[in-house]
């Protein structure tokens, strides 16, 4: 089946640093990936959704100065949280569509997890 | 703003038991409805639903969608210690364009004791 990689799994950072976390479909193209954060006993809460070449899409409520999105390639979407603070502390997953599969089924990533000291 | 509520918010069973897990929601543009199962990282795919009234199974799990009354229910029978994680509900609806995205309940966390 469809498989879809994040890198790094945790990350730990000081208050103000900025932070990068690599999303890859690795037998697939995805020309729409997903980003989505999810806090303590909370659900998924869908981020933004990123389209290859294009500029992302951002859900109502973030910012996107902060959670900045780029989706250079079919296989590559990458979301650097900037400035981070300790509110941003969360898992982030992402989650890439398969064009080629029946349905668009979305595949998801095993999450990065972020905690800002 | 789409909408989706997963009910009981938490259950806790014994080994054996069957339990049923509800999912309704509101949604624009509604295209499907999935069940993930969700232990300590990202949600594995259980069932994509479509149509009404067609019950999907995958061995002691099954679910049914009635669109008419917008809602879902995921039964679990003679449930095991390894059913115990997050049971998530998600609707898929146009976001625009050939765009589709989720809208997640907050989920069932589900404890089966021995």
């Amino acid at each position: 089946g469809a498989v879809v990689s994040q890198h790094p799994s945790w990350v730990i950072c000081k208050s103000g640093t900025s932070v990068k976390i690599e999303c890859r479909s690795l037998d697939f193209q995805a020309t729409t990936m997903f980003w989505y954060r999810q806090f303590p006993k909370q659900s998924l809460m869908l981020m933004a959704t990123s389209n290859e070449g294009s500029k992302a899409t951002y859900e109502q409520g973030v910012e996107k100065d902060k959670f900045l999105i780029n989706h250079a390639s079919l296989t590559l979407s990458t979301l650097t949280v900037t400035s981070a603070h300790p509110e941003d502390s969360s898992f982030y997953i992402c989650s890439a569509r398969d064009q080629g599969q029946p349905y668009n089924e979305q595949f998801f990533g095993p999450g990065t997890r972020l905690t800002v000291l | 703003e789409d909408k989706v509520v997963q009910s009981p918010l938490s259950l806790v069973v014994h080994e054996g038991d069957t339990v049923t897990l509800n999912c309704s929601y509101e949604v624009t543009n509604f295209r499907s409805l999935l069940w993930y199962k969700q232990e300590k990282k990202a949600p594995t795919f259980l069932f994509m639903l479509t149509s009404s009234g067609i019950e999907k199974k995958s061995g002691r799990l099954s679910s049914i969608l009635d669109k008419k009354e917008l809602f879902s229910i995921l039964n679990i029978t003679a449930t095991q210690t390894g059913d115990s994680a997050i049971y998530l509900c998600a609707v898929e609806a146009t976001s625009g364009g050939s765009n589709y995205k989720l809208t997640f309940g907050k989920g069932t966390l589900l404890t089966v004791n021995p």
